[in-house]
């Protein structure tokens, strides 16, 4: 089966610019979720969806980030502005849910590398 | 709120050497433990992961990871290492539940000597 596909896979941009990040997941997959790592750390979670409702966007800064999934299928994460912290990659998962214990199918993207400059 | 500690940032180990990388979580519940490999350039690639039963994970490439309840650990292991396992380790920890986003430690990077 295909994976899950980001793009772009590299943006260079300057601070105070806009930017947009797209993803695919895998089809049939309900849950969908933003990552942002950056360099020498763990990924963190930003914001997770379920079909085009959000579950969980308590680590996305919400006065610069936002993010959409407006058909339940694909999603874009924007940054405006961009600030030079903002630097990092930005990972995208999607899973299968399922009802009681833990989600199927849970698979990262390649991601996306942003430096802000 | 769960945490995930990974006490090693670097771990240097001869090719055909035992390797074993700690990993310490922080979960009042019984957690979700999983084990992901990252290289250069490339996504995270899940090794292994802990449900629930067996306390002794086999994952793929011939990693192993053990479930301690008590020590709050899930450290990983592979009896001999190969070149190519040279990449970035992450212990994650997930809720359960309506949220599934894991958290992760920070990682340890692996250097394996010819």
């Amino acid at each position: 089966e295909a994976g899950v596909a980001q793009s772009p896979r590299y943006k260079i941009i300057e601070k105070r610019q806009s930017v947009a990040f797209w993803c695919n997941p895998i089809s049939g997959h309900a849950t969908l979720y933003w990552y942002q790592q950056i360099l020498g750390q763990g990924p963190k979670l930003l914001i997770q969806f379920q079909n085009n409702g959000v579950v969980d966007d308590s680590q996305l800064p919400k006065d610069r980030f936002s993010a959409e999934r407006l058909k339940g299928v694909d999603s874009t994460l924007k940054i405006q502005p961009a600030k030079l912290e903002d630097s990092a990659v930005y990972l995208c998962a999607s899973s299968l849910r399922r009802s009681g214990g833990w989600v199927y199918g849970y698979t990262f993207g390649s991601g996306t590398r942003l430096t802000v400059v | 709120a769960q945490s995930v500690t990974q006490p090693d940032i670097h771990i240097t180990v001869s090719e055909g050497a035992s390797l074993e990388l700690r990993c310490n979580y922080s979960y009042g519940a019984t957690p979700y433990l999983f084990w992901y490999v990252q290289s250069p350039g490339q996504g995270l690639q899940l090794l292994l992961k802990y449900f629930s039963g067996d306390t002794l994970v086999q994952g793929i490439k011939g990693f192993e990871a053990e479930f301690k309840r008590s020590q709050s650990s899930f450290n990983l292991r592979k009896p001999s290492v190969h070149w190519s396992d040279a990449a970035e380790y992450f212990c994650a920890v997930g809720a359960g539940g309506g949220a599934d986003g894991l958290t992760f430690g920070k990682g340890t990077h692996l250097i394996i000597q010819p």
